[in-house]
C-alpha cells in the first residue's frame, strides 16, 4: 500500500513562477516530513524537512506547508529557476526521522524560459 | 571526503547470474539503506541496517539479501537475478538522532537481459 501520495507526476513552470507540489500521507505516527531533490544521475538529496508542531517552515525560495489535520503538506518554489529543474520526493518517518523513510512518487519538474 | 560511495555504477546481468553491490560510507553513520528507484513507483525500502551485524527487511525484500559487517559497508546481494530486478539502486546513511537527513550515494544502474 502507498502510505505517501505524491502529486502531480510532472510539472511545467514558466521561470519566475511557484511550483506547487502536494503529498498526502495516512499514517497519523508520522512525525517528519522531509522533501529530496534530484538531478539527473546523481542520488537525492535532503532540501528541506518540516515536524508537524508548525504549519509551515521556509528556507530561502523554499517553503514547506503542513495541514495536520488534512494530513497534507506541500512543497512551494518560489521565484523558479531553471536550475530547480530536477525530480523532487516527499517523504515521510516516524521516531522524528529516525524511523526508515516512505517515500512519495516522485515529481518532475520542468522550469522554462 | 567520500560520503557514501556505491560501487559498480553500471552492470548488465543475466538472467540466473548472481552479484554484489557495494555500499561504503565514512560519515559514520548507524543506520545505512538500500532502496531501488523504479519509473512511477519513487524510491522502494529493500532492507536496512540499523548498526553493524544488524539488517531488517523493507517493503521489497524478496529475491535480495544484505550484510553488514563492518559499520561502514553494507552490501546488497542478488543470488539468482531476474529481469524483474532491472533498476536504479541507491544506498543511503543516516545518523541517529532527530531530523538528521539522508545522505545517499550516487546509483547504480542495473539491467538483468
Amino acid at each position: 500500500q502507498q502510505q505517501v501520495k505524491q502529486s502531480p507526476q510532472s510539472l511545467i513552470v514558466q521561470k519566475g513562477g511557484i511550483s506547487i507540489i502536494n503529498c498526502a500521507y495516512e499514517n497519523t505516527a508520522f512525525d517528519y516530513f522531509p522533501w529530496y531533490q534530484q538531478f539527473p544521475g546523481k542520488g537525492p538529496a535532503l532540501l528541506i524537512a518540516i515536524r508537524p508542531d508548525v504549519s509551515e517552515k521556509k528556507e530561502g525560495r523554499f517553503t514547506i506547508s503542513f495541514n495536520k489535520s488534512a494530513k497534507q503538506f506541500s512543497l512551494h518554489i518560489m521565484d523558479s529557476q531553471p536550475g530547480d529543474s530536477a525530480t523532487y520526493f516527499c517523504a515521510a518517518s516516524m521516531d522524528f526521522g529516525n524511523e526508515k523513510l516512505t517515500f512519495g512518487t516522485g515529481t518532475r519538474l520542468t522550469i522554462i524560459p | 571526503n567520500a560520503g557514501v560511495t556505491q560501487t559498480p555504477k553500471f552492470r548488465v546481468l543475466k538472467t540466473g547470474q548472481s552479484m554484489t553491490l557495494l555500499c561504503a560510507q565514512d560519515m559514520n553513520h548507524e543506520y545505512m539503506y538500500w532502496y531501488r528507484q523504479d519509473p512511477g513507483m519513487g524510491l522502494r525500502l529493500i532492507h536496512y541496517s540499523v548498526g553493524e551485524g544488524t539488517t531488517a527487511k523493507g517493503e521489497v525484500p524478496d529475491g535480495y539479501n544484505v550484510s553488514r559487517l563492518k559499520k561502514q559497508n553494507f552490501l546488497l546481494g542478488l543470488e539468482s537475478a531476474a529481469p524483474s530486478q532491472t533498476s536504479v539502486y541507491f544506498c543511503a546513511g543516516k545518523t541517529r538522532g532527530p531530523n538528521y537527513g539522508y545522505t545517499f550515494g550516487s546509483g547504480t544502474r542495473l539491467t538483468v537481459v
